[in-house]
């Protein structure tokens, strides 16, 4: 039982470029969420699903997408990477409502863009 | 949006002492929890407690909730090495029925050996 897989670890991109973070959860949890870390900022919340085929905006959307065609996966895109996109980003999935029970992140993927 | 904000935001022991967090939020919840994240790793759920919870205990671990002063705190009792970590609470967003978690910018945890 994996639980939840971050791929990958780390990436480098250049300005400009584009790439896909990819979460997968082995629980069958309904609920997936995409959060971003900063230094001194907390976890803030990008996009979540709450079923597949569902996706909404969270508090900071801006520059990413977000597709859920598989219950087990949730992907985060960058569209035209930009250095304020430097962080360190997590998935999270819950079974049912997280409000009302524990989370499961992954370990997060390190992203840098110069 | 409401915000639990916890305090301090770094904390240094030596293991054997007790180890208090607080949290501090602006409205109303049904739900608050705490999370610990070990340096390069995800964070892990510890304990959620309910607004008409007052104490909640799991191991060493002992969380409070006052719901008149908005504030819940964690206790981590005969602290360890181990317990070296970033410990973050979380509480539910009530507008709009939104089915999200905000977290707090976390309590930084050094237990000295």
């Amino acid at each position: 039982n994996a639980g939840v897989t971050q791929t990958p670890k780390f990436r480098v991109l250049k300005t400009g470029q584009s790439m896909t973070l990819l979460c997968a959860q082995d629980m069958n949890h309904e609920y997936m969420y995409w959060y971003r870390q900063d230094p001194g900022m907390g976890l803030r919340l990008i996009h979540y699903s709450v079923g597949e085929g569902t996706t909404a905006k969270g508090e900071v959307p801006d520059g990413y997408n977000v597709s859920r065609l598989k219950k087990q996966n949730f992907l985060l895109g960058l569209e035209s990477a930009a250095p304020s996109q430097t962080s360190v980003y997590f998935c999270a999935s819950s079974f049912l409502d997280p409000r009302t029970q524990p989370q499961h992140f992954g370990d997060g993927t390190r992203l840098s863009i110069l | 949006s409401q915000q639990g904000e916890e305090d301090p935001q770094a904390l240094s022991i030596q293991e054997g002492e007790n180890a208090t967090m607080n949290c501090s939020y602006k409205t109303s919840i049904n739900n608050l929890q705490w999370y610990r994240q070990n340096s390069g790793r995800g964070l892990v759920h510890l304990i959620l407690i309910r607004s008409n919870e007052r104490e909640k205990h799991s191991g060493r671990l002992r969380v409070t909730l006052d719901t008149s002063k908005k504030s819940s705190s964690l206790l981590i009792t005969a602290s360890r090495a181990a317990d070296t970590a970033s410990y973050f609470c979380a509480t539910d967003l009530t507008q709009g029925g939104s089915e999200k978690l905000v977290f707090g910018k976390g309590t930084k945890l050094t237990v000295n050996p």
